[in-house]
Parts: C-alpha cells; sequence; structure tokens
C-alpha cells in the first residue's frame, strides 16, 4: 500500500503571499489533517476533512483553508502569509476521524516565509 | 481544553542503557494517549497508544509505557536503548469524543551515544 505523500518537500514564500500545500492520502483513507509544526515545538492541529467535509478545526485564523477532493487529496491553503507562518506543514490520513483510527503521517512540507 | 507537558527537552543516553521519557497531560475528562517518534526528515510514526484498559502499553521497537491517572502521567520507557532510537519523541492526547484529532507536547530529543 503506498504512504501518504505530500507535496512540496520544500518552499519559500514572501510575507503577504499566498500558498497551496497537497497531500496524498495513503490508499484507502477517506480522513486527512493537517497539522503545523514550528521550529521546536510539537505539531499543532489545524483542521480534518472527512469525505470532502471539514470535520474540526483547531485555533487557526480563516485564512488557513482547505479542501479534500473525491479520490480523498487535500489541499492546504494559507493567504496572506505572514513570518510567523514558516514551519513544517504535516498531513496525517486514516480510515475515519474517529480515535480508534490510526494517523499515517507524510514527511512533510517544510515552508519559510521571508 | 488539554494540554501535554514533556518536562525534558532533551535526555542525552548511552547506548544498552535504560531510559524514561516523561509526559504529563492535563485535561478536565478523560483522555486517550499516545506516544510519537519523528526521525529526522520524517513524519511522525505512533509507537504506542493507551485508549482503555491494562495501565501498561507496549509498543513497538520495545518501548512501553505507563498510564498513571492520579499524577496524570503517560511516561515512555525502554530498558535499553540503541543507536537507531536518536530522534524526537513527542507524547499527545485526545479527548475520546473528539475523534483522532491530537494535542501534541513540545517533544524530547533523545540522543543515544557509545
Amino acid at each position: 500500500e503506498t504512504g501518504v505523500t505530500q507535496s512540496p518537500t520544500h518552499l519559500i514564500k514572501t510575507r503577504g503571499q499566498q500558498v497551496t500545500l497537497r497531500c496524498s492520502s495513503q490508499s484507502g483513507h477517506n480522513t486527512v489533517s493537517w497539522y503545523q509544526q514550528a521550529l521546536g515545538q510539537g505539531p499543532q492541529f489545524i483542521f480534518q476533512y472527512y469525505r470532502e467535509e471539514e470535520n474540526g478545526r483547531g485555533n487557526f485564523p480563516p485564512r488557513f483553508s482547505g479542501l479534500q477532493f473525491p479520490n480523498y487529496s487535500s489541499e492546504l491553503n494559507v493567504n496572506a502569509l505572514e513570518l510567523d507562518d514558516s514551519a513544517l506543514y504535516l498531513c496525517a490520513s486514516s480510515l475515519g476521524g474517529s480515535t480508534n483510527e490510526k494517523l499515517f503521517f507524510g514527511s512533510g512540507t517544510q515552508l519559510s516565509v521571508l | 481544553a488539554q494540554s501535554v507537558t514533556q518536562l525534558d527537552s532533551q535526555v542525552p543516553v548511552f547506548e544498552e542503557a535504560p531510559v524514561e521519557l516523561r509526559c504529563n497531560y492535563s485535561s478536565s475528562v478523560s483522555v486517550y494517549l499516545f506516544w510519537y517518534v519523528q526521525y529526522p526528515n520524517q513524519g511522525l510514526q505512533l509507537l504506542l497508544k493507551y485508549l482503555s484498559g491494562s495501565t501498561l502499553v507496549k509498543g513497538i521497537n520495545g518501548f512501553e509505557a505507563e498510564f498513571n491517572k492520579s499524577q496524570t502521567s503517560f511516561h515512555l520507557r525502554k530498558p535499553s536503548v540503541h543507536i537507531s532510537d536518536t530522534a524526537e519523541y513527542f507524547c499527545a492526547v485526545s479527548d475520546p469524543g473528539g475523534g483522532n484529532k491530537l494535542t501534541f507536547g513540545t517533544g524530547t530529543q533523545l540522543k543515544v551515544e557509545l
């Protein structure tokens, strides 16, 4: 079975720009979660998508938005980038959103905002 | 609201020595508890989890953790570490009613030395 893949692996943007990060779920998984991991910190939950609908959101402003497609791949969009948005963005897929469902993480996209 | 405290940011240990990585949590409700490992340039991998039942949980790679409700702790242990265990370790909690949306600690860097 294929794992969770994220693209691009690295990205450099300037303040005020917009960025789109992409995630392909593990085969058969219908739920995708996005996390932000700032340097020296643990991952923070951004939001989760289940069957193309948002299924929970963390404490992030509306300029962080997402999509999930019929094939269950997902995008994270961030508008009006700020310096503090520099972080590793992790995508995780699971077979459903219940607590018993194991999360499978991708290797992340390292975003640098200058 | 839930929170996780990992008291040690770095833990150096010699190969074949035992190790304990500490984790304390705070929550107004019952919780599920997890330990994840992150190797350099990789995503997070689940080591073990506590949902209910026996308070001693065994995971992959010889790790185990013990849930202590009175001390609100979930410390990770390994009786004999290997160089390959060098990585960042994250403790996480979730609300049983909140699905698999995790709140992570800030991580402990385990460095195994010869």
